[in-house]
């Protein structure tokens, strides 16, 4: 089976445009949450949806948003970029598993020029 | 979720058994203790989780004190591909699909020598 895909792999932006995130789960995977991760930190949380409903969200502003899809895909949106949104955006797929072990695609590297 | 403290960096000899500790002395008890790694520039990988009783895995062994105010992973055979960031993550499981937040600390970086 694919592991958790995103895209795109990187991403050149300049301040003030907007951005979309793409993330595709395990098949039969039914949440998807978003992190963004600058250097030397640890991801960060941003949102988490499951079943097409948002169920938590960070302490990020409104120019983040996010969707899910019915096929449980996910997108996420940035928009009037800063500077300070270069950073790495990872999506993690979960939820058949009472654990809710999360599993997490490769991430999406954004750079904000 | 329950914070946890984990030392910045550790090193490893190739062949030996790395041993990584977690301090997480507010742990509720209904909170699992999980372990993901990251691997430079790649997405976090789930290694294992427990309760209250040691665990292994194909990956890892997880050992989890009595009064569950700390824990170690064990990787038994470190190799050069482990090295990589661990994050301890204390959080409750279950939820009904409401609750996969993870809130990932600085994790211990591991660096497997050769």
């Amino acid at each position: 089976d694919a592991g958790v895909t995103q895209s795109p792999t990187h991403l050149i932006k300049t301040r003030g445009q907007q951005v979309t995130l793409r993330c595709s789960p395990i098949s039969g995977h039914k949440s998807v949450s978003w992190y963004q991760q600058v250097l030397g930190q640890g991801p960060q949380f941003i949102f988490q949806y499951y079943e097409k409903e948002e169920r938590g969200r960070g302490n990020f502003p409104d120019r983040f948003s996010a969707r899910q899809f019915p096929n449980y895909s996910s997108e996420l949106n940035v928009n009037a970029l800063l500077l300070g949104d270069s950073a790495l955006y990872l999506c993690a797929g979960g939820g058949t598993s009472r654990y809710n072990e999360q599993f997490f695609g490769p991430g999406t590297r954004l750079t904000v020029l | 979720d329950a914070k946890t403290t984990q030392p910045p960096s550790m090193d490893c000899a190739e062949g030996r058994a790395a041993n990584l500790p977690c301090n997480h002395s507010t742990i509720s008890g209904n909170e699992y203790v999980y372990w993901y790694r990251q691997i430079h520039s790649q997405g976090p990988q789930y290694i294992i989780h427990g309760l209250k009783n040691n665990e292994t895995n194909e990956m890892a062994s997880l050992i989890i004190t009595e009064d569950r105010k700390s824990s170690t992973l064990i990787l038994p055979h470190a190799t050069l591909r482990d090295t990589a960031v661990y994050y301890c993550i204390v959080r409750v499981a279950g939820g009904g699909g409401s609750n996969y937040k993870l809130t990932f600390g600085k994790g211990t970086l591991l660096t497997v020598n050769p």
